[in-house]
């Protein structure tokens, strides 16, 4: 079955330093894979998404994903830290022809000033 | 509408009640999604729609829980006999299948059962 594990279900950086929230898949066959903001009492806000084009991807509000077959892997990152990226991260992956999301437990992004 | 609206977006009721959430896709979007959020938990799939029809329900919990969209729009998820382990924040999304996954989800709806 296919799941998604996010390592780390709360990371804390300090304003203007390197974001890196994990997300790992299980899949025999590369799905398709998603980052999900959710500010408090809002609902799930699209980041970006792998869709079997380029490995990187690049989202809203300066965040990246690289998709790394080898390592079954969907990390996100973001080159510098704002306040405002203060919220919760939800890795997801589709597979089948429903296109269904299974997500990941989510991690909580606290930035420090 | 502009997005996908949930109603209400706060729900308190005793157990043993019956409760409905309503969704409100976005016009011209054939596919929804239900989905349930626990408290430090990710989304976790119900029930898919394509039209009318359910194509997947296999994420319901148990038969307490029946949706319905009988115009293939405005979907409503009932729940009977609510336990305290309902209480949840009921996600709904929808999408237009040739959009290559461009799901867009609604605020949601916040089941308290007390």
């Amino acid at each position: 079955a296919q799941s998604v594990t996010q390592l780390g279900s709360h990371v804390s950086v300090s304003e203007g330093a390197l974001v890196l929230l994990r997300c790992n898949y299980s899949s025999s066959v590369p799905p398709y894979l998603f980052w999900y903001v959710q500010y408090p009492n809002q609902g799930l806000q699209l980041l970006l998404k792998y869709t079997s084009a380029a490995t990187l991807v690049k989202g809203i509000n300066g965040f990246e994903a690289e998709f790394k077959k080898s390592e079954t892997s969907f990390h996100l990152t973001k080159p510098s830290a704002h306040m405002s990226d203060a919220a919760e991260y939800f890795c997801a992956a589709a597979r089948s022809n429903t296109g269904k999301l299974i997500f990941g437990q989510g991690t909580t992004l606290q930035v420090k000033p | 509408g502009a997005g996908v609206s949930q109603t209400p977006s706060n729900k308190v009721t005793e157990k043993g009640k019956y409760v409905e959430l309503r969704c409100d896709p976005i016009s011209g979007h054939t596919a929804l999604y239900w989905y349930r959020q626990s408290l430090g938990q990710g989304p976790e799939f119900l029930i898919y729609f394509q039209g009318t029809g359910a194509a997947d329900d296999s994420g319901l919990p148990n038969d307490r829980f029946f949706a319905v969209r009988p115009e293939g729009s405005v979907s409503t998820l009932k729940i009977q006999r609510t336990e305290r382990g309902d209480s949840a924040v009921y996600l709904c999304a929808s999408t237009d299948p040739s959009a290559n996954y461009g799901y867009t989800f609604g605020s949601g709806t916040r089941l308290t059962v007390v």
